[in-house]
């Protein structure tokens, strides 16, 4: 069964940071690109970033401006996110989310979400 | 950047079809995909590449995508079939989502 489990979200102070991870489970994680996609309370979903299998191509939200940092470990089946800087905007669950990367990108399994509250 | 748009509610009645429209400038020269997500939980994916139902979806699920739009079509809507629906394309590189669509069914 595949499982994606996210992990390290909280409440931090505006300019703080916090590193979210997702540990992965029931698949061979180091032949898929992983993604994390954001929701703020009561709105819609954001793609946040994404990540190739080996981490030769990495994307960013623009709204992000360079304040978060994608990474993987393939001998750890696990994907992280790295945020800096962050401001109330920011609050939200994260989820991340494995892609399919053939004839169109589209996310097939998600993890339960880990919630990021952005407030002083 | 690349937008996708869709209606923010829709209502219908048990046993009713839904359809559920996305558009964006030339979305039909993509692949579209939709999920469906229930209040406090992940999104789940019963569309992919503009028509496809993955495995555990049911039939009453359908899509279409030409031109400017993506519609994704609930035949027999149940109540189950509440939550919000949103589209999903790729674009030079990037994910983009559609703003969401709240269905009802009453």
């Amino acid at each position: 069964e595949v499982q994606l489990v996210e992990s390290g979200g909280g409440l931090v102070k505006p300019g703080g940071s916090l590193r979210l991870s997702c540990a992965t489970s029931g698949f061979i994680f180091s032949v898929y690109s992983m993604n994390w996609v954001r929701q703020a309370p009561g709105k819609g979903l954001e793609w946040v970033s994404s990540i190739s299998r080996n981490s030769t191509f990495i994307y960013y939200a623009d709204s992000l401006k360079g304040r978060f940092t994608i990474s993987r470990d393939n001998a750890k089946n696990s994907m992280y996110l790295q945020m800096n800087g962050l401001r109330a905007e920011d609050t939200g669950v994260y989820y991340c989310a494995r892609e399919v990367a053939t004839a169109g990108h589209y996310f097939d399994s998600w993890g339960q979400g880990t919630l990021v509250t952005v407030s002083s | 950047s690349y937008e996708l748009t869709q209606p923010p509610s829709l209502s219908v009645s048990p046993g009713q079809t839904a359809s559920i429209t996305c558009s964006g400038n030339k979305l039909g020269d993509k692949y579209a995909c939709w999920y469906h997500q229930k209040p406090g939980q992940s999104p789940v994916l019963v569309i992919y590449q503009d028509t496809k139902r993955p495995s555990g979806i049911p039939e009453r699920f359908s899509a279409t995508n030409s031109g400017n739009t993506a519609t994704l079509i609930i035949s027999g809507t149940q109540s189950m079939d509440e939550g919000d629906y949103y589209c999903q394309a790729w674009d030079s590189s990037t994910v983009v989502f559609g703003g969401g669509t709240k269905l009802t069914v009453l």
